[in-house]
């Protein structure tokens, strides 16, 4: 079974400065994407940003950059220069391309940015 | 294109009442996805349609939950009877392909007194 875990519920993180949100999961599968989803205060879900499994190189998108360790099946996200609209419940999520493919969240975490 | 649309936004039910949520995907996307969020268990996967057919219900938690695809544009979550521990955001999903971005709704917040 594909399992996702966020084991951090919340952080705080000063305006400007940079803060890293980990996530591990646990798969048997080869090939499978890595997406990285921001739920604000409005309740939307926004893709952040996404990593393909067989891609070494980190993706990175604006502010927003992954450390992408398939070895130990980690997945964090680096938010720099960290700004009030970054406030927001983020979810880690994972999706294979084995038989049972489907797209699982960890539990999220909620990050405040401090003016 | 309008996005994942759900209906209703909102609902108010008392226990023992019939729910229908309703999803509209985005055209062309042939996955769609029906999620449960609450504080306790964060976001479950219900049940996952390809191209309008069931392929994991695995999540649906009992059979008071039924979930239907009848064609590409339109699908329904129904939970018969309620109960308050139903209470939760009901979001649709729907990616134009496996392993790509998923777009979600708006969600529903249901309610169950």
């Amino acid at each position: 079974a594909q399992t996702v875990t966020q084991s951090q519920p919340e952080m705080s993180v000063q305006e400007a400065e940079t803060v890293t949100l980990s996530c591990t999961y646990d798969t048997s599968e080869s090939n499978y994407y890595l997406f990285w989803y921001k739920q604000p205060p409005s309740r939307q879900m926004i893709l952040v940003i996404r990593q393909e499994a067989y891609k070494q190189q980190n993706a990175t998108e604006n502010r927003f950059s992954v450390n992408f360790q398939k070895a130990a099946k980690s997945f964090s996200l680096k938010i720099s220069d960290s700004q009030l609209g970054d406030t927001a419940m983020y979810f880690c999520a994972f999706w294979s391309t084995g038989a049972n493919s489907k797209l699982t969240f960890g539990k999220g975490i909620t990050l405040s940015v401090r003016p | 294109d309008a996005g994942v649309i759900q209906s209703p936004r909102h609902e108010v039910t008392e226990m023992g009442q019939e729910v229908t949520l309703r999803c509209k995907p985005i055209s062309g996307h042939n996955s769609l996805f029906w999620y449960r969020q609450t504080m306790m268990r964060g976001l479950e996967l219900l049940i996952y349609f390809n191209n309008n057919v069931p392929i994991d219900d695995s999540g649906m938690p009992e059979d008071r939950f039924s979930a239907k695809m009848p064609n590409a544009s339109f699908s329904t979550l129904k939970i018969q009877p309620s109960e308050p521990r139903d209470s939760a955001v009901y979001f649709c999903a729907s990616s134009l392909a496996a392993l790509s971005e998923a777009f979600f709704g708006q969600g529903t917040r249901l309610t169950v007194v």
